[in-house]
């Protein structure tokens, strides 16, 4: 069956570069999250989106943005990194429903690493 | 504040045994948790959930039980075996969020001996 697609798989950009990263949901998913998860630490969410308008927003720093486009896919653009973006970001789908009773598939992440 | 706690950050069990996995909660909005496993180098993988009205789940060799009044949930594996060896993480969903804004625990990482 077809899953999340991130796209890099690794990443590495200098400080005060962009970045951008890819995700392309499982197919009729309507809705797209995205986390970050730095070394040691648990996944913290960033971002999410519903039939591409932004739906929920979490710890996403001002730098960060991200939308979602009308083939679902999402993107998250970084600018002016900085040594502490460095981190495994992951993005997740999922069918929206009316009862909460459903779970986002994650895919297998973009290692961002600044220097 | 940590509002999804896994106070274990490593477990390890011999194959065959029971691995019991714990996560605490303090936020009495979550209506719904689930469990996710993750292995190196890839993203977190569903392996099973419980909403908030029930006390257990259960899925093959893998049960959620729910203690609402003490905000503790537990993951049983039984018997455990050697794939099972992960990083697990436990998390919450908001009433009314969303089904991925979910908050996570820091996982806890299992290791199941031969």
């Amino acid at each position: 069956a077809a899953g999340v697609i991130q796209s890099p798989r690794h990443l590495i950009k200098e400080k005060r570069e962009t970045a951008t990263l890819k995700c392309y949901p499982i197919p009729r998913h309507d809705t797209v999250y995205w986390y970050q998860q730095g070394p040691g630490q648990d996944p913290q969410f960033l971002i999410s989106f519903y039939e591409k308008m932004q739906s929920d927003k979490g710890s996403i720093p001002d730098r960060f943005s991200a939308q979602q486009f009308s083939d679902y896919h999402s993107e998250l653009n970084m600018s002016s990194l900085e040594l502490g973006d460095s981190a495994l970001y992951f993005c997740a789908s999922s069918l929206r429903t009316g009862t909460g009773g459903t779970e986002a598939f994650f895919g297998q992440g973009t290692r961002l690493t600044v220097v | 504040d940590q509002q999804v706690k896994q106070n274990s950050p490593s477990l390890s069990v011999q194959e065959g045994r029971i691995s019991i996995l714990n996560c605490d909660y303090t936020n009495s909005m979550f209506d719904y948790f689930l469990w996710y496993k993750k292995y190196p180098a890839e993203g977190p993988t569903f392996l099973i959930s419980i909403s908030s009205i029930k006390d257990k789940n259960e899925d093959g060799r893998f049960t959620v039980f729910l203690n609402k009044s003490a905000k503790h949930l537990s993951l049983h594996i039984v018997p455990s075996q050697p794939g099972d060896s992960a990083v697990y993480f436990c998390a919450a969903k908001h009433y009314g969020g969303s089904q991925g804004n979910l908050i996570f625990g820091k996982g806890t990482k299992l290791s199941v001996k031969p």
